[in-house]
């Protein structure tokens, strides 16, 4: 089992609309959560953290489900330039190193 | 203009050739990475330096060989790849350890290899 996974997608939204899509983790140790964006041909910036009690930024909203290892990001009205490829990262509480999921991608037309 | 450069940004080779990726930062981070991202599969951490030294080796094969310098220049050196090394090699710096509350990577945009 792989040990961050997403659905690859592509989610095709229509503009204004709002999408929703998860990641899972297979590592109960994992200590902190992270969402990252990376642009078609770009390199991958970071888009938020997931806190534990859920958090939103803008249009944007990520939540933690430890119980059941998942963690999901939340997109409203959708704007053209949300598309991109959306990396779920997971960070261990021993060491320092992030693991990345595969991205799911997402495209809004209009 | 991003705070993590690297060179070249494409680069073909054939499989004896020898090449090197360079990769500089100017954030004051201690901390360097070499990522691997191959189509359709996720990034694949490389090597890790933490103020110079390395600290990890992701089981990579030896016919890459990352160099640290210094806590601002990282390098990759290629020889005899393989096809299927044909990626985009990923820099990334970062303060050392990783928050655990900002996760936060600064990535290069990347050196595209094509291996003949």
């Amino acid at each position: 089992r792989k040990e961050v996974e997403q659905d690859p997608g592509p989610f095709n939204v229509p503009e204004g609309a709002t999408v929703a899509f998860n990641c899972t983790y297979s590592n109960s140790a994992s200590q902190s959560f992270f969402w990252y964006r990376q642009d078609c041909r770009k390199e991958p910036k970071l888009l938020m953290s997931v806190y534990s009690s859920g958090n939103e930024d803008g249009r944007f909203t990520a939540q933690l489900n430890r119980a059941s290892q998942y963690i999901s990001l939340l997109i409203r009205d959708s704007k053209l330039s949300d598309s991109a490829t959306y990396l779920c990262v997971v960070l261990k509480a021993a060491g320092n190193k992030l693991t990345f999921g595969g991205g799911t991608r997402v495209l809004v037309k209009p | 203009e991003t705070g993590v450069t690297q060179t070249p940004r494409h680069l073909v080779m054939g499989m004896t050739n020898k090449k090197s990726l360079k990769c500089e930062q100017h954030l004051g981070h201690n901390a360097m990475y070499w990522y691997k991202q191959s189509a359709k599969k996720p990034l694949e951490l490389m090597f890790v330096y933490n103020f110079k030294e390395q600290t990890e080796n992701n089981s990579v094969p030896s016919r890459f060989s990352p160099e640290c310098p210094n806590s601002s220049h990282l390098f990759l050196h290629l020889h005899t790849l393989q096809p299927e090394d044909s990626a985009l090699y990923l820099c990334a710096s970062s303060q050392d350890p990783v928050s655990q509350r900002t996760g936060e990577l600064f990535f290069g945009e990347g050196s595209r290899l094509t291996v003949l």
